[in-house]
This record gives structure tokens, sequence and C-alpha cells, in this order.
């Protein structure tokens, strides 16, 4: 079974721009998260979509918006960016149903210049 | 803020010993997990121990779980050198299955 998927593995972008992040997760998964992972804050959730619905969300600004498809593909959104937006983006799958374990990507690495 | 706070934030051994990792954590959970890190990349599951656990192996890991004292620990045993990595602890609250709060992770050294 191939793993979650997460493109591009590295962007730069310039302050003000705006990007998007794509993640595949496992067939059979429908619910991805995201996460953001910086040296000082660590790992941060950011939200949760369930068949394509949002179920859970964190405590970011709403330059952070996300959705999920109808097959379970999951997208970020950044819009307006911040030299604090510069991180590893972490995406992740389960089924979503009881208590499953995380599968995790290996993650966008964003530069924010 | 962090759910999970751990301890030691660094850890450096030698092949063949054992690591010991701890984790505290504020409010009631559902269950906890553990996660290792390979510098840069994605995180993998270890182990889940839920809330009416108290102990759990998987292989070379033990972990336990104390709710009164709101807090777990992971045993890694006979270490090797691949047991290199970042070791964090998240935490799962009822009905929000797909958000877990992460600790700050311990950064384990295990030289050969």
């Amino acid at each position: 079974k191939a793993g979650v998927t997460q493109t591009p593995r590295y962007l730069i972008k310039t302050r003000g721009q705006q990007v998007t992040l794509s993640c595949s997760p496992i067939s059979g998964h429908r619910s991805v998260s995201w996460y953001q992972q910086t040296p000082g804050q660590g790992l941060q959730f950011l939200f949760e979509y369930f068949s394509e619905t949002q179920r859970n969300k964190g405590n970011f600004p709403g330059r952070f918006s996300g959705r999920q498809f109808s097959n379970s593909r999951s997208e970020m959104n950044v819009s307006t960016l911040e030299l604090g937006d510069s991180a590893l983006y972490l995406c992740a799958s389960t089924r979503g149903q009881g208590d499953s374990p995380l599968h995790f990507g290996n993650g966008t690495r964003l530069t924010v210049t | 803020s962090q759910q999970g706070e751990e301890d030691p934030q660094a850890l450096s051994i030698q092949e063949g010993e054992n690591a010991t990792m701890n984790c505290s954590y504020k409010t009631s959970i559902n269950n906890l997990q553990w996660y290792r890190q390979n510098s840069g990349r994605g995180l993998v599951h270890l182990i889940l121990i839920r809330s009416n656990e108290r102990e759990k192996h998987s292989g070379r890991l033990r972990v336990t779980l104390d709710t009164s004292k709101k807090s777990s620990s992971l045993l890694i045993t006979a270490s090797r050198a691949a047991d290199t990595a970042s070791y964090f602890c998240a935490t799962v609250f009822y009905n929000q299955g797909g958000k877990l709060i992460f600790g700050q992770g311990t950064e384990l050294s295990v030289k050969p």
C-alpha cells in the first residue's frame, strides 16, 4: 500500500505570496490532518478533514485554510505569507474512526523569504 | 500551548543501553501515542496506549501510562544506532481522533 504523499517536497516563496500544498492519503483513509512543525513552536495542529468536512481546527489565523476532495486528497493554502510561516508542513491520514494511529507523509518544507 | 511536556529534551547513550523518555500532560485524554521522527522527515507511529491501559509492549518498546499523575514513559531496550531520532508523545482528546497534541520531543542519540 502506498504511503501518504505530499507535494511539493520543498518550496520557496516570498512574503505576501500565497501557497498551496497537496496531500494524498493512504487508500481507504478518510481523515486527513495537517500539522506545522517549527523549531520554536514544535508540532502544532492546523486542521483535520473527514469526508470533505472540516472536523477539527487548531489556533491558526484565517490565512491558513484547507479542503478535502471526494477522493480524500487534501490541500492546504496559506495566503499573504509571512516570514514566520517558514516551517515543515506535515500531512497525516487515518481511517478516521476509533483509535487509529496517524500515518504521516514526509512533509513540505516551506521557506518564506 | 503544548499539551505534553517531555523530559529529557535530549538524551545521549551508548548502543546496548536502555533509553527512557517521559511525557506529562495536562488534561484528561482518550489515548496517548508515541511517534518517532528521523531528521527532516515525517513521523512514524510507534505505539498507542488507551486511557484504561497501564502498560504496553511492542518489540523493544515498553510504554507505561499513569493517568493519576498524567504521565507516560517510553522505554527502548538494548538501543541501536538506528534508534537515533526525535521521539514525541501525543495526546488525543475524546471525539477528536484526528487532532493530536504533541509534546516538544526528546532528541535521542545512540552512539555505536
